[in-house]
């Protein structure tokens, strides 16, 4: 059973802090890697996508992959109180981009 | 911008009825996915579909069937409606190969 694995969390972090984001998967040949945000009883949105090791930038958000650990993480610097969601980690498996979702991270951002 | 649309926000049904959710999506793309989501579990997929009139199974399909006769057009019913399949039901859609665009979410309540 392919899995990708989350904190649940909370995740708390005080407004300005970098929060940090962090999801491990099973399958070695997964090529594509995206984080989502989910706000409460809304649907999932995409933040980013990262398919190269290292890190790629966007803003405020930072994702970090490292295939070799089986390793994806999202970092959020300067975290504002909007950032307060569930971010859920999603991992492609097999082919016509079949996703994967970790059960995704509760991140809280307090003034 | 893409969009995704779902039928209905909120559906409430007996147990025992048949039940039919419908997805548009407006992109063109080849790909749409049915998942639920349930507290605790994350998001699981319960049927996609890859190309008119194609489909294949998920993770849960028991209970569920699709139905896509358009390529913009992605149909998911609950044959005989149970307890156990109130939840919040995610329609999205996609390129192969990228990411993932979700509707609004309905949450279905099965009395």
């Amino acid at each position: 059973q392919k899995e990708v694995e989350q904190n649940s969390g909370p995740l708390s972090v005080p407004e300005g802090a970098i929060a940090s984001l962090n999801c491990t998967y099973s399958d070695r040949g997964s090529q594509s890697f995206f984080w989502y945000r989910q706000y409460s009883g809304k649907s999932p949105e995409l933040i980013m996508f990262i398919y190269s090791n290292g890190d790629k930038e966007d803003g405020r958000f930072t994702a970090q992959l490292n295939k070799a650990s089986q390793y994806v993480s999202l970092l959020i610097r300067d975290s504002q109180p909007s950032d307060s969601a569930t971010y859920l980690c999603a991992v492609n498996s097999g082919g016509y981009n079949k996703l994967i979702f970790g059960a995704g991270t509760r991140l809280a951002v307090h003034p | 911008d893409v969009k995704v649309t779902q039928s209905s926000r909120y559906l409430v049904k007996r147990t025992g009825e048949k039940v039919f959710l419908e997805c548009v999506q407006d992109m063109d793309h080849e790909n749409m996915f049915w998942y639920r989501q349930d507290p605790g579990l994350g998001l699981r997929l319960i049927y996609f579909s890859y190309d008119v009139k194609m489909k294949e199974k998920g993770d849960i399909p028991e209970g569920y069937s699709v139905s896509r006769e358009k390529k913009e057009r992605f149909s998911l019913i609950l044959e005989s409606a149970s307890t156990n399949q109130t939840s919040m039901y995610l329609c999205a859609s996609s390129f192969p190969y990228n990411e993932q665009f979700f509707g609004p979410g309905t949450r279905l309540t099965v009395l």
